[in-house]
């Protein structure tokens, strides 16, 4: 069975404090890794979609890169507004088309 | 414009009642889903339909019935609700069956007293 496991399970950082959120995964084989963001009361939003190993994909302070074993989501000079919820989810070639999610990282950013 | 909208944002009833769940997107969307948000967050699919025609059905007790009318609606009614069904409820759509380009709606949080 596909398994997602996230790290660390909450971060705090203060505004400008670079970091880097990690996701492992376990698949028989991987069709695509796909990062999201959740704000509290709300839907999860799409970031990336990644599909194979080296791949890196960026969008304003976030960076998304995939090994064979694991994503980071690399956040440079991080503004109060990247606090969020932050979900790791992937698609394997064996499970019928199910998506498998984390169970996230909370990510706090501070003035 | 919103993209994918749900109805109702919250349901509050008695176990033992039946409940549906509006979804529509406005997207153009072929893929719609299910999925579940319970109270620590995690976040598992229970349906996918590709052009209304069920692509996926989750280990979801059979009390949870999809019904997709058209390619824009994806509808959740529930029969016989229990305490364990309380939780947030997202629908989703995607271009295709890939999840790429995925959007949520905002939730319905059910609780059942």
């Amino acid at each position: 069975e596909d398994q997602v496991t996230q790290s660390p399970e909450a971060l705090r950082l203060q505004e400008g404090e670079s970091s880097s959120l990690n996701c492992s995964y376990t698949v028989s084989g991987l069709r695509g890794l796909f990062w999201y963001r959740q704000d509290p009361g709300k839907g999860p939003e799409f970031l990336f979609t990644l599909y194979s190993a080296g791949e890196e994909k960026e969008k304003e302070r976030l960076k998304a890169t995939l090994t064979k074993k694991e994503s980071f989501l690399h956040i440079t000079a991080p503004k109060p507004e990247d606090s969020a919820t932050y979900l790791c989810a992937v698609l394997s070639t064996g499970t019928a088309s199910k998506l498998t999610f984390g169970t996230g990282t909370r990510l706090q950013v501070t003035l | 414009d919103t993209a994918v909208s749900q109805t109702p944002k919250y349901l509050v009833t008695q176990m033992g009642n039946d409940k549906s769940i509006k979804c529509e997107q406005n997207l153009g969307h072929d893929t719609m889903y299910w999925y579940k948000q319970d109270s620590k967050k995690f976040l598992k699919i229970m349906f996918s339909y590709n052009n209304k025609e069920l692509i996926i059905n989750e280990t979801v007790p059979n009390r949870f019935s999809p019904k997709s009318p058209d390619k824009a609606h994806l509808n959740l009614h529930i029969n016989s609700l229990e305490l364990g069904d309380s939780a947030v409820y997202f629908c989703a759509s995607s271009p295709d069956e890939g999840y790429n380009e995925q959007f949520f709606g905002p939730g319905t949080r059910l609780t059942v007293l």
